[in-house]
């Protein structure tokens, strides 16, 4: 079935440090991919999105490249900043007839000033 | 156009009795998702629901968990008879269509507290 494996956390950088939050996936067809940011307390927010192979979705300084040949969607960011601190969800889905989210089990992120 | 609604945001309950979540979609979404989040994990998904039909609930417990999107007023996902295991952040999402390139716009969450 389809599965979504992301890097444990939780991951401590400083700030304007380089992140990088791997995330690989299975999937049975072509699915979209997806990036979701949880802040404490809250919901889940979309943070960028791929919906074919060799898209950049990018947000917020925020990017990701789907790679079909590598089963991938990698999160990065250049310079990271205390207000990014928060829960990162990797997720796909293949839509169609049923369209639900299948996530990664999310990696906590703390920025240190 | 008001997002995703969700309440109540925090429900305590005690062992034995029912919780009922609410959840009103965005403005022109039929399609609506439900899905938990346990303690120090991802979301998993529930049920996907239009109105007046469920289309999915393979996620959903068999026993005790129900859901329903009624013609007219919120989608409720119901828990009956609790147990301190149901204890978790329920989370609705509703999207405009199932195509896998439109999103998935989440609620805030109720946070449920069996004790």
């Amino acid at each position: 079935g389809n599965s979504v494996t992301q890097m444990e956390g939780p991951v401590t950088l400083s700030e304007e440090a380089f992140l990088t939050i791997n995330c690989t996936y299975t999937a049975t067809g072509y699915p979209s991919l997806f990036w979701y940011v949880q802040y404490p307390g809250e919901g889940l927010q979309l943070l960028l999105k791929a919906t074919k192979a060799d898209d950049k979705g990018s947000n917020k300084g925020f990017e990701a490249t789907y790679r079909k040949e590598t089963t991938s969607f990698h999160l990065e960011k250049g310079s990271v900043q205390v207000s990014d601190s928060a829960v990162y969800f990797c997720a796909l889905t293949e839509g169609g007839s049923q369209g639900n989210l299948i996530f990664g089990k999310g990696t906590k992120l703390s920025v240190k000033p | 156009n008001a997002g995703v609604m969700q309440n109540p945001r925090h429900l305590v309950r005690r062992r034995g009795q029912e919780a009922r979540l609410r959840c009103s979609p965005m403005k022109g979404h039929s399609h609506v998702y439900w899905y938990r989040q346990l303690p120090e994990e991802g979301l998993k998904f529930m049920v996907y629901l239009q109105k007046e039909n469920i289309i999915d609930e393979s996620g959903m417990p068999k026993e005790r968990f129900s859901a329903e999107f009624p013609k007219e007023g919120p989608s409720i996902l119901r828990i009956q008879q609790v147990v301190r295991g149901d204890s978790a952040a329920y989370f609705c999402a509703s999207s405009l269509t199932t195509s896998s390139t439109y999103e998935q716009y989440f609620g805030p969450g109720t946070r449920l507290t069996v004790t």
